[in-house]
């Protein structure tokens, strides 16, 4: 099983340019997260989709949309990147919202020059 | 806010030692805690998922226990391998729609 897939793997961005990551679940889970990772920060939630058709802020939104595009998958968009926005990118899933384990994809290691 | 902490932030420990690591959370109003392991530049994999209504899980080595009344967790490796080397890190769900994560234990086990 393939469980969360992120693409792409490795980015290398310039200030201003835009991008799209994107993931996808194959476990028929009903809620989506992207998440950063920084060092001394921690994970943080970006925007979330409790289930298909819905999406939420977290809690470090700006410079982000997002876009529910099925069950399977939720994108994470910058449209203008910064420096500031040079993190690791996560994405996850669980089967719903409150009770259940979360399972993660590998990554988006993303550098903004 | 709920914040997580865990201590310690590094540990280094012979092959075959028993060990714990600690959690602990702010608010203990929780849905669920979670344990997860972070290898260099990889995902998280779930190793642990803890509700709120239980005191215990265990899986093989691992065994985690939740004290939500004080806002603790504590996860116990048994006879630790090089292989355990990694990040540990514990992830508290709090309003049902996001994790809030510590930053984590990392983890060295030596030949």
């Amino acid at each position: 099983n393939a469980g969360v897939t992120q693409t792409p793997k490795f980015q290398v961005l310039k200030t201003g340019q835009s991008m799209t990551l994107q993931c996808a679940q194959d476990m028929n889970h009903n809620s989506m997260y992207w998440y950063r990772q920084d060092p001394g920060m921690g994970l943080r939630l970006i925007y979330y989709s409790a289930s298909e058709g819905t999406t939420d802020k977290g809690e470090v939104p700006n410079g982000y949309n997002v876009s529910r595009l099925n069950k399977r998958e939720f994108s994470l968009r910058l449209e203008s990147a910064a420096p500031s926005q040079t993190s690791v990118y996560f994405c996850a899933s669980s089967r719903r919202r409150s009770d259940t384990e979360a399972f993660f994809g590998q990554g988006t290691r993303l550098t903004v020059v | 806010k709920q914040e997580v902490t865990q201590i310690p932030a590094a540990l280094s420990v012979p092959e075959g030692e028993n060990l714990v690591l600690n959690c602990s959370f702010t608010d203990s109003a929780i849905y669920n805690l979670q344990w997860f392991r972070q290898d260099p530049g990889k995902g998280l994999t779930s190793l642990l998922l803890i509700q709120s209504s239980q005191r215990e899980q265990t899986s093989g080595r691992l065994n985690a226990s939740l004290d939500k009344s004080s806002g603790r967790s504590t996860l116990y490796i048994a006879a630790s391998q090089p292989g355990d080397s990694a990040t540990y890190l514990c992830a508290v769900n709090t309003s049902g729609s996001r994790l809030t994560f510590g930053e984590g234990t990392q983890l060295t086990v030596n030949p």
